[in-house]
């Protein structure tokens, strides 16, 4: 099993439309959460940071749900611009800053 | 402020050629990585450095090296290259926050190509 899993997608969906992601993970231990954007071909880029209280930025929410081991993205409003490839990131602070990334899961917005 | 940089950008080599890659971070930051993407996977950890003069191995390391002889630089180091290296090889860079978490930030990656 994985550390860190996500569905891979892809999720296909119109402008406007609200979509939601999710991301499990199975090291107890772990203690920060990231969303991390990935465009084709590109560096990955941090979205945002996911805090245990659920956080807010814009037109993307996450959340984080520790006794399940799970955390979320969703993202309102869909843009054309929102097309890429989402990576769930966790971290373990003892672990020398090393960070275990998911295989991403591909959101297309179409118009 | 660049941030991190990767040279080169893109590579081609033969089976069983040697070559460097170089990053270099402008942030101060005290962590730094390489790992490699292949199509349609995610990201694989190949070594890390927590700070200057120090590196480790991460998931994948097996015919890499890497040195941290400065702060600001980690080069990541393919002694006799094989097709199975063929990727994308990003680098990125990591402080602690106030908050005890690691934010990275990742350069723009070297594809290359073994043949």
């Amino acid at each position: 099993r994985k550390e860190v899993e996500q569905d891979p997608g892809p999720f296909n969906v119109p402008e406007g439309a609200t979509v939601a992601f999710n991301c499990t993970y199975s090291n107890s231990a772990s203690q920060s959460f990231f969303w991390y954007r990935q465009d084709c071909r590109k560096e990955p880029k941090l979205l945002m940071s996911v805090y245990s209280s659920g956080n807010e930025d814009g037109r993307f929410t996450a959340q984080l749900n520790r006794a399940s081991q799970y955390i979320s993205l969703l993202i309102r409003d869909s843009k054309l611009s929102d097309s890429a490839t989402y990576l769930c990131v966790v971290n373990i602070w003892t672990n020398a800053g090393k960070s275990t990334f998911g295989d991403g899961t591909t959101l297309t917005v179409k118009p | 402020n660049a941030g991190v940089t990767q040279t080169p950008k893109f590579r081609v080599l033969k089976t069983g050629q040697s070559m460097t890659l170089l990053c270099a971070q402008d942030m101060n930051h005290e962590y730094m990585y390489w790992y490699r993407q292949d199509p349609g996977m995610g990201l694989r950890l190949i070594h890390y450095s927590v700070g200057e003069g120090t590196t480790a191995k991460g998931e994948v390391p097996d015919g890499y090296n890497v040195s941290r002889l400065k702060k600001q630089n980690f080069l990541l180091g393919l002694e006799s290259a094989a097709p199975s290296q063929t990727s994308v090889y990003f680098c990125a860079s990591s402080f602690r926050t106030s908050g005890n978490s690691y934010e990275q930030y990742f350069g723009p990656g070297t594809r290359l190509t073994v043949t």
